[in-house]
């Protein structure tokens, strides 16, 4: 089973805008993790956030963990076309040991010209 | 550094038959995880392989089985295939088996059964 939600399934936005994309999970985690997928291809890992972080950035990314209501969000600031892609959010959780990483059921990104 | 690497990135069977998926990490990295992706279950765990051991297992058959060699390489097995294990199978490495590290993801191996 899927630990995490994401939220919104798909989302169509031009190029220069920002977009955001949530993930709510269920269980206490290590950390929370973001990857992108380009056309059923392997996964990118965007970026990292531990569970006593709030936030974190890397470059056009930024990403924010609200432990206490269990979900974190995406926003891709400054969209190109070429973010246009699957995001999916994953999360380790505490008693999993190991690398383990349980997925969201992911956002469809499409940023148009 | 060369990137996680799996063969074969194609691959089509007939139900009933096996299968054998490879991977190969990250040059130094010793913990390698096996992820089916199918579109209505979408990623899930199967297994991690860390010195030639099995940490952890996902909720998947007996007939889903993994081993790991001493140069960390792994291979996953499918027997008497399903038309249900038509997937994109991705591979994934990272150095230890520490929490909070990075996974690295192959480019999959994408399997169809008929």
């Amino acid at each position: 089973s899927q630990q995490g939600e994401e939220d919104p399934q798909a989302l169509s936005i031009q190029e220069g805008e920002n977009a955001t994309m949530n993930c709510s999970y269920k269980t206490s985690i290590n950390n929370l993790q973001w990857y992108r997928q380009n056309s059923g291809r392997g996964l990118v890992h965007l970026i990292l956030i531990r569970s006593n972080e709030r936030e974190k950035h890397s470059g056009r990314l930024r990403v924010t963990l609200d432990t206490s209501k269990k979900s974190s969000s995406l926003l891709i600031t400054a969209s190109r076309a070429a973010d246009t892609a699957s995001y999916f959010c994953a999360t380790e959780i505490l008693t999993g040991g190991g690398n383990k990483l349980t997925f969201g059921t992911g956002t469809q990104l499409k940023v148009e010209l | 550094k060369a990137g996680v690497t799996q063969t074969p990135r194609y691959l089509i069977k007939t139900r009933g038959q096996q299968v054998t998926l490879s991977c190969s990490p990250i040059s130094g990295h010793r913990s390698v995880s096996w992820y089916q992706q199918t579109p209505g279950q979408g990623l899930q765990f199967l297994f991690e392989y860390f010195s030639e051991t099995q940490r952890n297992k996902g909720n998947f058959p007996g007939r889903f089985s993994g081993r790991q060699f001493s140069n960390s390489r792994s291979e996953m097995n499918v027997s008497t295939l399903e038309l249900g294990d038509s997937a994109l199978y991705l591979c994934a490495s990272s150095p230890s088996r520490n929490h909070q590290e990075t996974q690295y993801f192959g480019p999959g191996t994408r399997l169809l059964v008929l």
